[in-house]
């Protein structure tokens, strides 16, 4: 069936240090959005990615869709601790929109 | 910012025993959905249902599961015998509409706070 990966499993740095998550499908997706849960929360929506090779920020967030539309990355500048929890990537193969396949997750944590 | 609401947040049920979560979507949403989230895991797709059917439903949703909107604001997910790996974090979400157009731009999805299911 359809998959998403997403690496890597756990990523924990220093406050002010890069973060980047990437996300890689076996197969051509339709659009793909990320969201965010805080430890204990629930999933919220942070952006989605329609078009090939396109790159969206959000302050210091880069969102980035690759060109055959099969992967995507997260990248977070200078890291603060309010950016900790599991950022997760879900693919969108078409048709019912709803169907999101989300990738495992990457769980970030910030040391002050 | 409106809220998708869930009932309750905690659920704890003895092993072949119903159980029936419950969600009040966005009032002027259309499409809802319910997802889960086995401990640790990823998010995984449940369900999808609009106009009062189901639009779509993944290998987890066998016959055990079902659901309902008996009225005009809640939607309803029904597990009739819970089995022990059914305990998880059950999301509902709900969007205004979905995009229909050949490019596939879907609609964010808003998540409730979850339901965590214990089956013991």
């Amino acid at each position: 069936g359809q998959q998403v990966m997403q690496i890597p499993q756990y990523q924990h740095v220093q406050e002010g240090e890069d973060f980047t998550t990437y996300c890689n499908s076996s197969t051509t997706l339709s659009n793909i959005q990320w969201y965010k849960q805080r430890p204990g929360g629930h999933p919220v929506f942070l952006i989605q990615l329609v078009k090939s090779g396109e790159v969206k920020k959000q302050k210091r967030l880069t969102f980035q869709f690759g060109e055959a539309k099969k992967n995507s990355s997260l990248h977070i500048t200078a890291t603060q601790t309010t950016d900790v929890g599991t950022y997760f990537c879900a693919g969108n193969y078409g048709g019912s929109q709803g169907n999101l396949i989300f990738g495992k997750g990457t769980k970030l944590s910030v040391k002050p | 910012e409106p809220e998708v609401t869930q009932t309750p947040s905690h659920q704890v049920t003895q092993m072949g025993q119903e159980v029936i979560l419950r969600c009040v979507p966005i009032s002027n949403h259309l499409y809802f959905y319910w997802y889960r989230q086995i401990l640790g895991q990823k998010v995984e797709f449940l369900v999808s249902f609009y106009n009062n059917e189901i639009s779509e439903k993944s290998e987890i949703f066998d016959d055990q599961f079902s659901v309902e909107r008996p009225d005009g604001s809640n939607f309803t997910l029904k597990i009739r015998s819970t089995k022990l790996e059914d305990s998880a974090m059950y999301f509902c979400a709900s969007t205004l509409y979905r995009d229909t157009r050949p490019l596939g731009r879907g609609e964010k999805l808003f998540f409730g706070s979850g339901t965590q299911l214990s089956v013991l």
